[in-house]
């Protein structure tokens, strides 16, 4: 149980274009689920928080424009950047927090994006 | 803002010892969270602890939650190749759903 799925694996694109990035909870429901993004040999940085129903929660320094989360039902958020850059090239991973009551998040294998 | 320390932030040991590794925070956590990550994979959540000095396996890992609340352990015994990768914990911030996450330790396991 707890298996959350990302898609796709990795992207190569081009710079000026928009990438997506879905996040599925496969066998359960969470209404809360989180985008990171990953710098080699660093740890997780949380971009934001994504809530279905309602708009997602930037952390600081996160451009909401730039980065769009669309939590459209319990077990899918998807992540699109917009306008992509080679500033923008990094491994963003996602989690899910299951609607169960308890402090926990399970992550998706992440998403290597390449902007050339 | 809040920082999970850990310690050590690399560890080369020889294939059959123990390993142990820590998490400290400034502040109390209710929960601590371990996980395990290896290259271009997410982490895998290895052992989740609710409650001051709970002490809770996992096959060869073995995780406590320090009294304090502002400390956890996790000790991995006879380590094989595959525990290879990056260890993380974390724990939940006071509010929202947000967890801080833990600046790794990075195990090799020296064959």
């Amino acid at each position: 149980g707890a298996v959350v799925s990302q898609h796709p694996s990795w992207v190569i694109c081009k710079s000026g274009t928009s990438v997506k990035i879905e996040c599925r909870s496969l066998d359960f429901q969470a209404t809360t689920m989180f985008w990171y993004r990953q710098f080699p040999k660093q740890s997780l940085m949380l971009m934001a928080t994504s809530n279905e129903g309602s708009k997602a929660t930037y952390e600081q320094g996160v451009e909401k424009d730039k980065f769009l989360i669309n939590h459209a039902s319990l077990t899918l958020s998807t992540l699109t950047v917009t306008s992509a850059h080679p500033e923008d090239s990094s491994f963003y991973i996602c989690s899910a927090r299951p609607d169960r009551g308890l402090d926990e998040q399970f992550f998706g294998p992440g998403t290597r994006l390449t902007v050339l | 803002g809040q920082q999970l320390n850990q310690s050590p932030q690399s560890m080369f040991i020889q294939e059959g010892e123990d390993v142990s590794m820590n998490c400290t925070s400034s502040s109390i956590f209710n929960t601590w969270l371990w996980y395990k990550q290896d290259p271009g994979e997410g982490p895998v959540l290895l052992i989740a602890l609710y409650k001051a000095g709970e002490l809770t396996s996992n096959g060869r890992l073995t995780a406590q939650f320090g009294i304090t609340r502002k400390d956890s352990f996790l000790n991995i015994s006879a380590s094989i190749p595959s525990d290879v990768g990056i260890y993380f914990c974390a724990g939940p911030r006071n509010t929202g759903n947000q967890f801080y996450f833990g600046t790794g330790t990075s195990l090799t396991v020296i064959p």
